[in-house]
């Protein structure tokens, strides 16, 4: 049972570059989400999506596109990278469900990504 | 709008001690709340949830978190502290359950 595949795991760009970070599930979950982390603010939302074909955004998706094609997979790309954009990234899935069926999400192991 | 303050961004305890991590929560609806645990260079794992089920709620490996409206928290309590408990915690609120919004983190030393 992979879980929350996220590839590339590391990951060095120069300003300006373009890439896609790659989020794979093998549960049939609905929603995925997208995370940055960087130290001492925790984990911030990017980008999200409830469904294949329905994405939305979170609170920093600046700089970031998303898209949701199948429920399998939820690439995050860079458009045109800058060294804000520093940060070691987390794919996440769940369940449908809110309220008392909010069942919490799985997380990937990360791609630590840097913006020379 | 919805807000978890994670009060100590460090706590240090000696091994065999108790474990509390502070979380207060801000939320305009019912809430879901919950505890993950990052080691380090890892991804996070889910410790435990709260769901509108019952208050106090037991996760692995020996935390249990209560829920208490009256005060809008939801602390992380572990009775004897373990070298292995070392890591990253945060807390994480939801009314959707499709977004979630982290506290800041709180770091656990475990001292031998």
């Amino acid at each position: 049972n992979a879980g929350v595949t996220q590839t590339p795991k590391f990951q060095v760009l120069k300003t300006g570059q373009s890439m896609t970070l790659q989020c794979a599930q093998d549960m049939n979950h609905e929603y995925m989400s997208w995370y940055r982390q960087d130290p001492g603010m925790g984990l911030r939302l990017i980008h999200y999506s409830v469904g294949a074909g329905i994405t939305d955004q979170g609170e920093v998706p600046n700089g970031y596109n998303v898209s949701r094609s199948t429920t399998e997979d939820f690439p995050l790309r860079l458009l045109s990278a800058a060294p804000s954009q520093t940060s070691v990234y987390f794919c996440a899935s769940s369940r449908r469900g809110g309220g008392r069926n909010n069942y919490g999400y799985t997380f990937g192991s990360g791609t630590r990504l840097t913006v020379v | 709008a919805q807000s978890v303050t994670q009060l100590d961004s460090h706590v240090s305890v000696s091994e065999g001690t108790p474990v509390l991590l502070r979380c207060n929560y801000s939320s305009s609806y019912s809430p879901s709340l919950f505890w993950y645990v990052q080691h380090p260079n890892k991804g996070l794992q889910l410790l435990l949830k709260y769901t509108s089920a019952a208050t106090l709620v037991k996760g692995i490996n020996g935390f249990e978190a209560e829920f208490k409206k009256s005060e809008t928290s939801f602390h992380l309590t572990k009775p004897s502290a373990h070298m292995s408990d070392a890591a990253e915690y945060f807390c994480v609120v939801s009314t959707t359950g499709n977004q979630f919004y982290f506290g800041t983190g709180t770091s656990l030393t475990v001292i031998p």
